[in-house]
């Protein structure tokens, strides 16, 4: 059965600390994964893309790594604000056809001042 | 500005009274769908449609139905609605149907059935 689980569910930090949110999933065919950030009340917003060959990829302070192998992904957020406040969903697209998404129920964040 | 909007934002309403949730594109996108978000759970596929008049079952379609009529809308309608409808919904779209395409996401509708 394709899943994506991803934990912790929830994590709350002190502003200006790193976090790490991890991402397993099982679909297969693999085609790519993204991660989102849905902010409260809005619709999610994707931050990066990692396709198979892919290991690391930056955005800003936003780093994700892939392995294919294990079928494991992280989304490590470095010197945290305010505004990374939000949900973290890892979402895998498989080969099947068209754009078929799974979605991991996600990570709440809270940044703490 | 590119986006995808949706009305209504928020929408309480009593079982069995139809309604539409719409949702419009301004990026002539051809990949449009609905998903539905629940607490502790992943977004879910409700339709989808790869281009006008072109429309498919995702993986929980029950109790709803779709219709695209031209390319930049994709209503969401509930016939009957019930209590178990009550959800947060995200209309999408993205250029093309293949997994390499960004979908961007509208704001939400928070529906409550009663």
């Amino acid at each position: 059965k394709n899943q994506v689980e991803q934990s912790p569910q929830s994590l709350i930090i002190l502003e200006g600390k790193n976090c790490t949110l991890q991402c397993n999933y099982t679909v297969s065919p693999f085609s790519n994964l993204r991660w989102y950030k849905q902010d409260t009340g809005r619709g999610p917003v994707s931050l990066t893309i990692m396709t198979f060959s892919e290991n690391t990829k930056s955005n800003g302070r936003y780093t994700a790594t892939l392995d294919a192998d294990t079928k494991q992904s992280s989304l490590h957020i470095t010197a945290s604000q305010l505004s990374d406040s939000a949900s973290y969903i890892c979402v895998v697209s498989y080969s099947g056809g068209y754009n078929k998404l799974i979605f991991g129920a996600g990570t709440r964040l809270a940044v703490h001042p | 500005e590119a986006q995808v909007t949706q009305n209504p934002r928020y929408l309480i309403t009593v079982t069995g009274k139809k309604l539409t949730v719409t949702c419009s594109q301004n990026m002539n996108h051809e990949y449009m769908s609905w998903y539905r978000q629940d607490p502790g759970l992943g977004l879910r596929q409700i339709y989808y449609s790869m281009n006008v008049e072109v429309t498919d079952k995702g993986d929980v379609p029950e109790g709803y139905k779709v219709s695209r009529k031209e390319k930049r809308n994709f209503p969401l309608i509930l016939e009957s609605p019930s209590p178990n409808q009550t959800s947060l919904y995200f209309c999408a779209s993205s250029l093309g149907a293949g997994a390499g395409y960004e979908q961007y996401f509208g704001p939400g509708t928070r529906l409550t059935v009663t």
